[in-house]
């Protein structure tokens, strides 16, 4: 079985300042592992991806994320908050079986303050 | 190169009355999906499609059905509409393969049944 925590539920930062969204997965194997976006009203935008090809990863919009097997973690991070990043944002893995489901997080709503 | 689209993107329903939402992408995937979105309760999957002709019973199939002539299009339909069936719908598609697990979501389905 398979798991993914979304360690806060809401985090608010002012602009130009640092992200760091927190993710931890639970699986007997390395799962892929992915961050998506969901902006209101507005369908999922895959924001990056970890395949097993790189531990660091770069997705659109200046997010990157680092796969940490020790840890078992996979925080998104970006260097510095736009107002455009306000959105919810969703951690989610596979591991590649069966229907290829995903099992997602339960989202951390990111805030940005002028 | 349009990705997953889906028609209609507002509906309301009477309580009874019938009606199919249609998703297509154009990116030759075999994987297509059916989900629900409801405050709280993140994303479930209702049903889903490992290629052309097939379709399987996702989390909560109940008072759905689905059909997939074409590989491009997935269809949901609702027989009998109920006020438990408001919700925002999106349909998904993936490749499927090794390296590719990852879904593309499309703009969502906002349906209310008074």
């Amino acid at each position: 079985a398979q798991s993914v925590t979304q360690l806060d539920s809401h985090v608010s930062v002012s602009e130009g300042t640092p992200v760091l969204l927190r993710c931890n997965y639970s699986s007997s194997y390395s799962p892929s592992l992915f961050w998506y976006v969901q902006h209101p009203n507005k369908g999922l935008q895959l924001l990056l991806k970890y395949t097993s090809a790189a531990t660091l990863v770069k997705g659109i919009n200046g997010f990157e994320a680092e796969f940490k097997k020790s840890e078992t973690s996979f925080h998104l991070t970006k260097p510095s908050a736009h107002m455009s990043d306000a959105a919810e944002y969703f951690c989610v893995s596979s591991l590649g079986t069966g229907r290829r489901a995903l099992t997602f997080g339960s989202g951390t709503r990111l805030q940005v303050q002028p | 190169n349009a990705g997953v689209t889906q028609t209609p993107k507002f509906r309301v329903l009477k309580t009874g009355q019938s009606m199919t939402l249609l998703c297509a992408q154009d990116m030759n995937h075999e994987y297509m999906y059916w989900y629900r979105q409801d405050p709280g309760m993140g994303l479930r999957l209702i049903h889903y499609s490992v290629g052309e002709g097939t379709t399987a019973k996702g989390e909560v199939p109940d008072g759905y059905n689905v059909s997939r002539l074409k590989k491009q299009n997935f269809l949901l339909g609702l027989e009998s509409a109920a006020p438990s069936q408001t919700s925002v719908y999106f349909c998904a598609s993936s490749s499927g393969q090794p390296g590719g697990y990852e879904q593309y979501f499309g703009p969502g389905t906002r349906l209310t049944v008074t």
